[in-house]
């Protein structure tokens, strides 16, 4: 079954900083998608990118996509401490029967120093 | 912006027992999704529902789980006979079209 493995598990940066956070899956997908949890609660959506697109660009979102890697990378430029948060990554499989079903990574942790 | 809402925020069980909770998904979306996140674990799959009926599930989803739209809106997941493994954070989500999925802010299960 595929995966989405994001790294590292944990990021600890100042704020103003950049930070960058890797995904990697093993099968065909239809799209990969990043979302975002605050502790202990619910997932909030901030991009979505399809497999026929390399780059995408949201705010201060920047989210690459390497289908012949199978792998992903987001970077949140110029943090916050309000960025402090678990980022996960999530793939939509090609051959599913499903549509829109998700598999997630294990997620990034991504702590921003004031 | 169109909200996915799910109740109670919290359910404590005993072991055995019964449990159900409720999602409200956005209105005129016809894909449904049950997720679960053990604590510290990644969100799993548990099944996705369309045109009333199940279109497919995970292999978490066993016997003691089924999920109902009773009334046309609200969407349901009842676990029949609960156990200590169960305790997780339950997520309704939505097909959100272009945009990725609408996730529901979540319910946290305790079985005791």
């Amino acid at each position: 079954s595929q995966q989405g493995e994001e790294d590292p598990q944990a990021l600890s940066i100042q704020e103003g900083e950049n930070a960058t956070m890797n995904c990697s899956y093993k099968t065909s997908i239809n799209n990969l998608q990043w979302y975002r949890q605050n502790s202990g609660r619910g997932l909030v959506h901030l991009i979505l990118i399809r497999s026929n697109e390399r780059e995408k660009h949201s705010g201060r979102l920047r989210v690459t996509l390497d289908t012949s890697k199978k792998s992903s990378s987001l970077l949140i430029t110029a943090s916050r401490a309000a960025d402090t948060a678990s980022y996960f990554c999530a793939t939509a499989y090609a051959g599913g029967t499903s549509y829109g079903k998700l598999t997630f990574g294990q997620g990034t942790i991504l702590t921003v120093h004031p | 912006e169109p909200e996915v809402t799910q109740t109670p925020s919290h359910q404590v069980t005993q072991m055995g027992q019964e449990v159900i909770l409720h999602c409200v998904p956005i209105s005129n979306h016809l894909y449904f999704y049950w997720y679960r996140q053990i604590l510290g674990q990644k969100v799993e799959f548990l099944v996705s529902f369309y045109n009333n009926e199940i279109s497919e599930k995970s292999e978490i989803f066993d016997d003691q789980f089924s999920v109902e739209r009773p009334d046309g809106s609200n969407f349901t997941l009842k676990i029949r006979s609960t156990k200590l493994e169960d305790s997780a954070m339950y997520f309704c989500a939505n097909q959100g079209g272009l945009g990725g999925e609408t996730f529901g802010s979540g319910t946290r299960l305790t079985v005791v």
